[in-house]
């Protein structure tokens, strides 16, 4: 069976900090996989996706992922985080077409 | 340019009573359709996707039925709440399968079943 665990509820960073958001999946194969990003009194976004080639992935905003196929993780970064960042972040698998796995999510909080 | 409509905002519903949750997207012909539901402190599972008008699948069993009157209009319901139905609800669509392309999401329903 297929399951993401994104293990941490809430993180907390400084403005101008490195963040990474960790992602774990669980699936048989390679998957196509997602960070969605959800701002307050808005719908998810994409942030960015990863199919197959180059491990790290780059997406809106500087953000970026990095797939490890021997840590079957996509765990997510950023250089330096700006207080609007500040949402809860989604990681998703999608093992076949037309079906989303997520995460639990992270609500991410940029203090001044 | 393309939006997705949902309704109601927000409801408080009794055990036992019915429920029908809303979606119209706009703006797009024949996309691919979805439901997601997330409990509260929960993952985000989808509970169903259409590809057409009048085609449901389902992906996850929660005593819950979708419909699809309209190319642009997704239905959720259920003629007997839960409490294990209170949580939000999200419906979405998408131009291509969801793991082949964005997916574009409504700012959902929050439901609560008393």
């Amino acid at each position: 069976a297929q399951s993401v665990t994104q293990p941490d509820a809430r993180v907390t960073v400084s403005e101008g900090a490195s963040l990474q958001l960790r992602c774990k999946y669980s699936y048989s194969a390679t998957p196509y996989l997602f960070w969605y990003v959800q701002y307050p009194r808005q719908g998810l976004q994409l942030l960015l996706k990863y199919y197959s080639g180059d491990p790290v992935v780059q997406g809106v905003n500087s953000f970026e992922a990095e797939f490890s196929k021997s840590n079957s993780s996509f765990h997510l970064q950023k250089a330096s985080v700006h207080w609007s960042d500040s949402a809860v972040y989604f990681c998703a698998l999608s093992p076949y077409y037309n079906v989303l796995y997520f995460g639990s999510g992270t609500k991410l909080t940029v203090e001044p | 340019a393309q939006t997705i409509h949902q309704w109601p905002v927000a409801e408080i519903k009794a055990v036992g009573s019915p429920l029908s949750l809303g979606c119209t997207i706009k703006g797009k012909s024949s996309p691919n359709l979805y439901w997601y539901w997330q409990a509260t402190g929960g993952t985000l599972q989808q509970l169903f996707y259409s590809i057409t008008v009048g085609q449901v699948e389902s992906v996850v069993q929660l005593n819950l039925s979708a419909s699809r009157p309209k190319d642009d209009q997704f239905i959720l319901s259920t003629e007997k709440l839960l409490l294990s139905h209170s949580g939000f609800y999200l419906c979405a669509w998408s131009l291509q399968g969801a793991g082949d392309t964005e997916v574009f999401f409504g700012k959902g329903t929050r439901l609560t079943v008393v």
